[in-house]
Order: C-alpha cells, then structure tokens, then sequence
C-alpha cells in the first residue's frame, strides 16, 4: 500500500508559486520521498527527491518537515505547461517506487 | 537520466490473446518494473524484473498472467496473458540507474481488449 496521502485536486493561478502537500506519517529513517509528475497520456517524470534535508533544483522546491512526516513541493512559478497530476512517493524497501493516488493540478490563467 | 524504448505504443487485441511487451533500454541499469495503469487511475506495480531469475511479483499479480523475462541489463519483457477486457490499460516500464537515484519510466503501451 501506498505511505502517502495527498489532496485529489488543487488549483494555481499562472505565474504565482504551486505548493504541493503531501502526508507521509508512517515513513521509515531510511526511505526516501521523491516526486513525479504525469501530463496527459504520457509516462510520468521525475521532479526532485530528498531523504531529511530541503532540496531545490530547476524545476522544484522539496521541504521535507523535521519529523519527515510531510513534505511539500514548491513550483516556484507556475505555468499551464505545469498542468498535470503529481505525485508524492515513499521509496520502500526493495527500491521499489508505489504511487498514491495524487494530486490533479490546474494552473489557471 | 537513461532513454527507455516501449514497444508496440498501443494495440488492439481480442480476448484470450496475449501480448508481449518490450522495454529496451540505452545504459545498463540496475532495477526494472512493470506498471499498471488503469483508466483514471494511479499506477499500480506489478513486479520487478529482475535479470537471469525469476521476477518478484506483488500482491494480486501472479507469473501466470503477467509472465516477466530479464535477459540482460537493458532489456525486459512483459507479457499480458490470456487477456480481457479488465486488461485495458497502459502497461508501463520504469528503470532505476546505479549513480543516479532517479527512476526514469517509459511512454506506455496502451492496451485495449474487445
């Protein structure tokens, strides 16, 4: 079963930051949190991982909270193109990756 | 990140057929998987390939239906066997590489069953 739990649906309005929350409470010491994005029809596509530290790259914001029982992704300024379903991961024993049921995003203009 | 190669995109097949897909990959990797993804839902894993031994399959697919080879480091198949229409779905491919801890998935193959 997935360790995640995430809103079904979210909106954005273009240009302004899309925050993400994710709750992920039974996480163990050792997995790590990745998150991943599908547009429409296609496969999904990684965004940023991180184990206990905040992470930033140049699509995304990871903060992970100190008792790493949620996080939150940080769009920092979303586009149409950000339109998509995201989804929050915890990476269980095995390396294997199970999808929660995610968030529907809608960057309105 | 490494390139995945799915084949066929998407097919047609009637039931009680079976279809094999393919899952070629451009770099030696460590870890393979196979998804399931039905209409309007999440992605469901089905097993990890793993190379030159059988596939480790999770709870509710068995190697009966859902047959997984792993021949080398970059190629793995999937096979839909003795398929219905509950079968309809997109089929995915996912790699995990050594250095980077990333998980690249392939496009899908979208399979429907009449």
């Amino acid at each position: 079963d997935a360790k995640t739990t995430q809103p079904p649906s979210m909106d954005c309005a273009e240009g302004r930051a899309a925050n993400l929350p994710c709750n992920h409470s039974t996480i163990s010491g050792n997995e790590y949190v990745y998150w991943y994005r599908q547009i429409h029809s296609q496969g999904p596509q990684y965004i940023i991982h991180g184990l206990k530290n905040n992470e930033t790259n140049e699509m995304a914001s990871l903060i992970i909270t100190e008792d790493r029982k949620s996080s939150t992704l940080i769009l920092p300024h979303a586009t149409l193109r950000d339109t998509a379903v995201y989804y929050c991961i915890v990476r269980v024993q095995g390396g294997k990756l199970i999808f929660g049921q995610g968030t529907e995003l809608s960057v309105k203009p | 990140s490494a390139v995945i190669s799915q084949k066929p995109s998407r097919d047609i097949c009637q039931r009680g057929t079976s279809l094999t897909i393919q899952c070629q990959v451009d770099s030696q990797v460590t870890m393979m998987f196979w998804y399931r993804q039905q209409p309007g839902q999440s992605l469901t894993l089905i097993a990890t390939a793993n190379q030159g031994s059988e596939a480790t399959y999770e709870s509710g697919f068995v190697i009966d239906k859902f047959p997984i080879s792993r021949p080398n480091l970059t190629f793995s198949t999937l096979t839909v066997s003795n398929m219905s229409p509950e079968d309809s779905s997109i089929y995915l491919c996912s790699v995990r590489e050594g250095q980077f801890y990333g998980y690249t998935f392939g496009s899908g193959t979208r399979l429907t069953v009449v």
